[in-house]
């Protein structure tokens, strides 16, 4: 069975902070790995999404995440955070077959401070 | 610009009811999907359906049905409405191979009293 585990619910940075969301998976097979942010009243967008190529994937908004086979973890980073990312963050996984479903982390809150 | 709509931001309705709520996309997508959302547990999938008359249980289809009669359109039905079901419903589309949600619509908050 596939989980996956978001460390912290509430991020809070400075604007023009690094931004480092953490996430964790676990599988018995090598996963595609997945970041979704949702803005306020507003449904999902997906950021960026790993499946088995380069283990550093970018995605929109200047965010990028490393997939760390080692480490078991798939984390969202920013150099420098801006006012408008403020949001919630989901980290997904699911296996490669084109069976497997979507399993969603708890959601992490970032809040970004002037 | 691509949209999945959902037919209602708010909803009130009282336990016991058949409720019906209504996803619409215009991106001529194949799958079409329903979560729910709550705090602390992130999105689970209630139904996931691939092509027209086509349907699948998610992980928490209990309570719930799906009709999808039209390509661009994907219901959510709850036969018998209980306080339980009280929670934010997301609607999301994606293309064919493609089989996690690419987009989503700002959803649909339900409240059952």
């Amino acid at each position: 069975a596939q989980s996956v585990t978001q460390l912290g619910s509430h991020v809070s940075v400075s604007e023009g902070a690094l931004v480092l969301l953490r996430c964790n998976y676990s599988s018995s097979v090598p996963p595609y790995l997945f970041w979704y942010v949702q803005y306020p009243n507003q449904g999902l967008q997906l950021l960026l999404k790993y499946t088995s190529a380069a283990t550093l994937v970018k995605g929109i908004n200047g965010f990028e995440a490393e997939f760390k086979k080692s480490e078991t973890s798939f984390h969202l980073t920013k150099p420098s955070a801006h006012m408008s990312d403020a949001a919630e963050y989901f980290c997904a996984v699911r296996p490669p077959s084109n069976t497997g479903k979507l399993i969603f982390g708890q959601g992490t809150t970032l809040q970004v401070k002037p | 610009d691509v949209k999945v709509t959902q037919s209602s931001r708010y909803l009130v309705k009282r336990t016991g009811e058949k409720v019906f709520l209504e996803c619409v996309q215009d991106m001529d997508h194949e799958n079409m999907f329903w979560y729910r959302q709550d705090p602390g547990l992130g999105l689970r999938l209630i139904y996931f359906s691939y092509d027209v008359k086509m349907k699948e249980k998610g992980d928490i289809p209990e309570g719930y049905s799906v009709s999808r009669e039209k390509k661009e359109r994907f219901s959510l039905i709850l036969e018998s409405a209980s306080t339980n079901q009280t929670s934010m419903y997301l609607c999301a589309s994606s293309l064919a191979g493609q089989i996690e949600p690419q987009h989503f619509g700002d959803g649909t908050r339900l409240s059952i009293l």
